[in-house]
């Protein structure tokens, strides 16, 4: 059972450049979130997704599109990196349904140049 | 603006020890999640309080809630070495349940053998 796996674990963009970040769950899970991680600020909520073919804008939106094709992948693309955009993002999944707990992916470290 | 902000603390305390830290929050909340984050890794979840619950145990965790003051602590008894690592707290407000957390900065807690 694999859960989240994030992929690349490490990535450089120079700024204008634009890339996916993968994500796949494979727990049937139906919501799934995308989050950034800046030093001293704890995690953002950036997109999330209640299902395939639901998507919404979470606090941090910006420069960041998603869609929801499946119910296991939930990628994440950078239009147009920007400096401001270097982060750690994790992608987390849950089932549906009130009180139950995330299961974050170990992360994507992307430095932008 | 975020919801869940733990007291930012780095706390550093020997083996054996208790660890505390606190988390308070603005709003109205389904429930409040506590995340462990060991360096470099992904957040894996420690335990979880409904809004109308007051303390909860999870082996060497106990967690108290307090709505009237939007507060909740995080406590890990007879502390070991392994439970050195970030911990976060995070409020779930959303409609349908475990899809939008806020999380708060984080605590440092460094436990030494």
């Amino acid at each position: 059972n694999a859960g989240v796996t994030q992929t690349p674990k490490f990535q450089v963009l120079k700024t204008g450049q634009s890339m996916t970040l993968q994500c796949a769950q494979d727990m049937n899970h139906e919501y799934m979130s995308w989050y950034r991680q800046d030093p001293g600020m704890g995690l953002r909520l950036i997109h999330y997704s209640v299902g395939a073919g639901i998507t919404d804008q979470g606090e941090v939106p910006n420069g960041y599109n998603v869609s929801r094709s499946t119910t296991e992948d939930f990628p994440l693309r950078l239009l147009s990196a920007a400096p401001s955009q270097t982060s750690v993002y994790f992608c987390a999944s849950s089932y549906s349904g009130k009180h139950t707990e995330a299961f974050f992916g170990q992360g994507t470290r992307l430095t932008v140049v | 603006s975020q919801q869940g902000e733990e007291d930012p603390q780095a706390l550093s305390i020997q083996e054996g020890e208790n660890a505390t830290m606190n988390c308070s929050y603005k709003t109205s909340i389904n429930n409040l999640q506590w995340y462990r984050q060991n360096s470099g890794r992904g957040l894996v979840h420690l335990i979880l309080i409904r809004s109308n619950e007051r303390e909860k145990h999870s082996g060497r965790l106990r967690v108290t809630l307090d709505t009237s003051k939007k507060s909740s602590s995080l406590l890990i008894t007879a502390s070991r070495a392994a439970d050195t690592a970030s911990y976060f707290c995070a409020t779930d407000r959303g409609s349908y349940g475990n899809n939008r957390l806020a999380f708060g900065k984080g605590n440092q807690v460094v436990v030494i053998p």
